[in-house]
């Protein structure tokens, strides 16, 4: 089946921790994207990808990393910068950044600092 | 002014009630239009896309009136299952950035 998968579905980090949150996508899409999500709120764009070994910045990037070695993974890094990182995490694909370009998610982190 | 700004909910109706949630958008180059439906707790799933010409798909109708920047989606006979957020979203130009709204929550009742 071709999708979108996230790991882990909950992950819990102490104070001080970077965290890498997983995202691999089998539909063959050029583009990638992390969003966080707080409650009682919209999507916002941390960072996304066009191609491999690219990637730009979001609204909200500072805290987070990602690299792109390879098309089907987009990797977050949740790192200790990051002043207040419980949220739900999702990770979405296009067939590419162009117009009319529909984003499909995958499962989502929920990511809870302790 | 927000972007892209929702409803604000909840929306509370009972089964078999039209109910229709609206959406306005600020940038006037903005190019594609969806609805999404996000269940509590799971991620947004692509509801349908938004078409100038207006566009039905069996009990939801969606419009966009480009003159007015907004966006509608009508649901029908509504269902158990429909209770969920509506998320409204608009790409703007460059064929990248999309913003999502806050959504729209609504409760189908018995």
């Amino acid at each position: 089946d071709g999708g979108i998968t996230q790991s882990p579905k909950y992950l819990f980090r102490k104070e001080g921790q970077n965290v890498t949150l997983s995202c691999e996508q089998n539909l063959n899409h050029d583009a990638m994207y992390w969003y966080r999500q707080d409650p009682g709120q919209g999507l916002r764009l941390i960072y996304y990808s066009q191609i491999v070994n690219d990637f730009q910045k979001g609204d909200i990037a500072e805290g987070y990393s990602v690299s792109r070695e390879k098309k089907e993974s987009f990797p977050l890094t949740v790192t200790s910068a990051q002043k207040n990182p419980t949220a739900f995490y999702l990770c979405a694909s296009s067939i590419r950044v162009r117009q009319y370009n529909e984003q499909f998610f995958g499962p989502g982190t929920r990511l809870t600092v302790l | 002014r927000k972007e892209v700004e929702q409803d604000p909910g909840p929306f509370n109706v009972p089964e078999g009630a039209t109910v229709a949630f609206n959406c306005t958008y600020s940038n006037s180059a903005s190019q594609s239009f969806f609805w999404y439906r996000q269940d509590c707790r799971k991620e947004p799933k692509l509801l349908m896309s938004v078409y100038s010409s207006g566009n039905e798909d069996g009990r939801f109708t969606a419009q966009l009136n480009r003159a007015s920047q907004y966006i509608s989606l009508l649901i029908r006979d509504s269902k158990l299952s429909d209770s969920a957020t509506y998320l409204c979203v608009v790409s703007g130009t460059g064929g990248f950035k999309t913003i999502f709204g806050a959504g729209t929550r609504l409760f189908v009742k018995a």
